[in-house]
């Protein structure tokens, strides 16, 4: 299995621009996540996913978008890309909790995506 | 909001010690309590988890302890070695909720 597997790994940006940052994983789970990493700020969630087809916003979702289509991709778009955004992305999946009690405490993590907007 | 904060931004521990990393949180109704380690470069690895109705997991090497009376949680990490040098972070999340909050970090150094 490749596991959580993200692109691009890095990406510079200009204001204003769009991009989608990919996401998949190949290990069934109906639980994914988008989380982004800032210096001394930890890791702070974005969007979630509990099932294609059902997304829900985190801490911190306004400027992205999400959408999931299938289980095993869950892309995550930058609309107007503002300085703000510049920051390290995962993206994690899981089990959800119809497939196990509790199995979404255990998040598989892709390896990051580094972006810099300009 | 609340938030799971950490006591020590850095830890530097000889090779062969033992490892404490601390955690206090906030959040009255949080349920469970995990920690994750962060290699340099990766993305975060799920280590261990406890429960809000335990005091003490076990794991390979490594124990969570939790205190609901202080709000604190540890990590204990045994005969610490150089892979063990990673940030680790503690995470909450509250009975049903698929939204886990993380703390900030600790920075764990293995001396050789």
């Amino acid at each position: 299995n490749a596991g959580v597997t993200q692109t691009p790994k890095f990406q510079v940006l200009k204001t204003g621009q769009s991009m989608t940052l990919q996401c998949a994983q190949d290990m069934n789970h109906e639980y994914m996540s988008w989380y982004r990493q800032d210096p001394g700020m930890g890791l702070r969630l974005i969007h979630y996913s509990v099932g294609a087809g059902i997304t829900d916003q985190g801490e911190v979702p306004n400027g992205y978008n999400v959408s999931r289509s299938t289980t095993e991709d869950f892309p995550l778009r930058l609309l107007s890309a503002a300085p703000s955004q510049t920051s390290v992305y995962f993206c994690a999946s899981s089990y959800s909790g119809s497939q196990g009690f509790r199995s979404y405490n255990e998040q598989f993590f892709g390896p990051g995506t580094r972006l810099t907007v300009l | 909001g609340e938030s799971v904060g950490l006591h020590l931004p850095t830890l530097s521990v000889q090779e062969g010690d033992n490892s404490i990393i601390n955690c206090a949180y906030s959040n009255s109704a949080s349920d469970y309590f995990i920690w994750y380690k962060q290699e340099s470069g990766k993305g975060p690895q799920f280590i261990i988890d406890i429960r809000s109705n335990m005091d003490k997991r076990q794991g390979q090497r490594v124990t969570v302890l939790l205190n609901k009376t202080v709000k604190h949680l540890s990590l204990q990490i045994a005969a610490t070695q150089p892979g063990d040098s990673a940030v680790y972070f503690c995470a909450e999340t509250e009975a049903g909720s698929y939204q886990l909050t993380f703390g900030k970090g600790t920075k764990l150094s293995v001396i050789p």
